[in-house]
């Protein structure tokens, strides 16, 4: 089973600023199949990236994601108000599609 | 306009069961594979299981194999989860969630369901 290691686990940011979530996996994760989740208190999880890079339709370009070997990354360019929840990454690569222990990213 | 509806979640005793569904609308159900995914109360999110569009492949976490089954109906455009043995560490939000890509079970998730409540206690 591949293990997913986000960090921090709470982010504390202001509007305006830029937001880096990191998501390390136990193992390769093949073909990059990474995505990245929102989750508004109450809500479904919303998602964001898949492929580690690929914004999901109607997803604000301010979100981006990208790899490196084993550890993934969501980027937030500039935070809104709206942007303030927890975040997942998950794999898909290999059963059982793990999750990550989550992110969450309050504000400042 | 893709849709996702679970139903069937509630309070039951431990060692009881339960039987969750999701009807799908808005696309092409039986192109998809499905899965569920729950979340414990103030905690994260745990995959559970899926199906293929054909029911040919199914996988569960080691969590719930030999208690939970999934499976679907494709003419009713619905996706079951009958589950049994139930403890206490089942209670959590039970959402399903369609593959995002047609034909593929290497997707991301999208869209999901507004999530079922299930209550294990006595």
């Amino acid at each position: 089973e591949i293990v997913l290691t986000q960090s921090p686990g709470t982010l504390s940011l202001s509007p305006g600023e830029r937001a880096t979530l990191s998501c390390w996996a136990s193992q390769s994760v093949s073909s990059s199949y990474i995505a990245w989740y929102q989750q508004k208190p109450g809500q479904a999880p919303r998602l964001l990236i898949y492929g580690a890079s690929s914004r999901a339709t109607g997803i604000p370009d301010r979100f981006s994601g990208s790899e490196s070997g084993t550890d993934f990354t969501l980027t937030i360019s500039r935070l809104e108000p709206e942007d303030f929840a927890v975040y997942y990454c998950q794999q898909y690569g290999s059963s059982p599609y793990t999750f990550g222990q989550g992110t969450k990213l309050e504000i400042k | 306009q893709l849709q996702l509806v679970e139903s069937g979640g509630g309070l039951v005793k431990p060692g009881g069961s339960l039987r969750l569904s999701c009807a799908a609308s808005g696309f092409a159900f039986s192109d998809y594979y499905m899965s569920w995914i729950r979340q414990a109360p103030g905690k994260g999110l745990e995959w559970i299981s899926y199906i293929s569009g054909s029911s040919n492949t199914i996988y569960y976490a080691d969590s719930v194999r030999g208690r939970f089954t999934i499976s679907r109906d494709n003419a009713k455009r619905s996706l079951f989860l009958q589950m049994s043995s139930l403890s206490a560490e089942d209670t959590a939000v039970y959402y399903c969630a369609r593959h995002d890509r047609r034909y593929y079970d290497n997707s991301g998730y999208y869209p999901w369901g507004q999530g079922t409540l299930v209550t294990v206690s006595s």
